[in-house]
Formats: structure tokens, C-alpha cells, sequence
């Protein structure tokens, strides 16, 4: 089945820039996506990709799509403390239904 | 716009008992909702479709029978966990589609989450 992986952790220090990095199997995927979730609430919808564009950029938030590596990523430019969260990719399947990675965990530092 | 809520945001229940969780959609209909499920530091799994006025769908290992949603109306879903047990104990996320109003890429606005606790 279609499978979606992050790394788990990232730490940066504010100001900086941060990319959360994603890959994915299901070459089939029509959109990209990127939530945040911060502690215990509900996800949060940031940006979107379609499969047929190689970045997009969004105020501080630049996403790469590498269709033939199946390979997503996000850059935060100017990383602030109120960026820490837990940032989950998700590909939309050929049933429109969410597969979600596991999630990278952003720890800013003042 | 795209507001999506949940009530209760947390629910403490004895073993045994069933708990229901709403899901509405404040500002927009929503045709589609689905119910995930999140167990903590892991990533949402996705329970269940439900679309306003039909049986919900039910993602392969999910007991239907367990977790009962009904989807009456266009901005309401419910999801009752029937008899719950301590393994049941997680943090339950909604979603709602837009629909023929939005596109794919408006896709899922989310809840923010109901903690079930199991005692």
C-alpha cells in the first residue's frame, strides 16, 4: 500500500531556516499536502502542492516536489518560536482519501 | 472560514460505557467527513468516511460495530464508541470536505480533536 515517511525530529535555532523532508511511494498522487499540529489540537492545513508543479511558495513557506525521486519538502525561511509543532505531509490517493506520514516534531530554540 | 469543531474536547469514561463525539462543520456543508484516529506521537490513521445520508465506510480492522458514525445532516457527524475499553483510549480527529463547492486541494479541514480517556 502507499506509504509516506518523515524523519521524526528536527531542532533549530530561531531565524534560521528549517526543512522538513517527506517521501512517498504512490507515484499516482494528483496533491501534496502539509499540516501542522500543534499540542493537543487538531491539524492545521498550511500549504498544498499539486503533482504537476516543482515548488511553491507561500510567505515564509517554500515547498519541492520531486515527482521522480517522490520526494516533498518544507522550508520555513525565518524560523520562529511559534513554528514548534509537529508538521505531518500528506498525499491524497487515487480514492481522494489522506495518507499521512508520521509526522517531524520542529523544536525551535530562542 | 473552514471552521470544523468537536465536542467534547475531552472525555473521561468508566469501561464499558459508550461515548459519543460530534463533529460539525460551522461555516460550510460538508458532504464528506471522515474520523481518524491518533495514538500519541504517531500520525492519524483514518477510521472511517462517512457522506451525509448513507452508511459510513469503514477502513480494513475497524469495527463498524465498535465505532458507529452517523452523518445526518451536512454540517453534523457522530462517531459513538460503543462499549469502550481502556485499548480504546486515544485521541479522535475529525474532518469535513467542502464538497462541490471546494476542490481537491481544499480537501479536509480538521477538527481539533477529541481525547478519550478509558478507565
Amino acid at each position: 500500500g502507499e506509504d509516506v515517511e518523515q524523519s521524526l525530529f528536527l531542532s533549530v535555532r530561531e531565524g534560521d531556516s528549517s526543512v522538513i523532508n517527506c517521501t512517498y511511494t504512490d507515484s499516482s498522487s494528483t496533491y501534496l499536502y502539509w499540516y501542522k499540529q500543534e499540542p493537543g489540537a487538531g491539524l492545521q492545513l498550511l500549504t498544498y502542492i499539486f503533482s504537476n508543479m516543482d515548488m511553491k511558495q507561500d510567505q515564509r513557506l517554500t515547498v519541492l516536489l520531486n515527482k521522480k525521486d517522490k520526494h516533498l519538502s518544507l522550508r520555513i525561511a525565518d524560523t520562529q518560536t511559534g513554528d514548534s509543532a509537529i508538521y505531518f505531509c500528506a498525499e491524497m490517493d487515487s480514492s481522494y482519501k489522506l495518507i499521512f506520514g508520521s509526522g517531524t516534531r520542529l523544536l525551535v530554540r530562542p | 472560514g473552514a471552521v470544523v469543531s468537536q465536542h467534547p474536547s475531552r472525555v473521561i469514561c468508566k469501561s464499558g460505557t459508550s461515548v459519543k463525539i460530534e463533529c460539525r462543520s460551522l461555516d460550510f456543508q460538508a458532504t464528506t467527513m471522515f474520523w481518524y484516529r491518533q495514538f500519541p506521537k504517531q500520525s492519524l490513521m483514518l477510521m472511517a468516511t462517512s457522506n451525509e445520508g448513507s452508511k459510513a465506510t469503514y477502513e480494513q480492522g475497524v469495527e463498524k460495530d465498535k465505532f458507529l458514525i452517523n452523518h445526518a445532516s451536512l454540517t453534523l457527524s457522530t462517531l459513538t464508541v460503543t462499549s469502550a475499553h481502556p485499548e480504546d483510549s486515544s485521541f479522535y480527529i475529525c474532518s469535513a470536505e467542502p464538497g462541490l463547492a471546494g476542490g481537491p486541494w481544499e480537501t479536509q479541514y480538521f477538527g481539533p480533536g477529541t481525547r478519550l480517556l478509558v478507565l
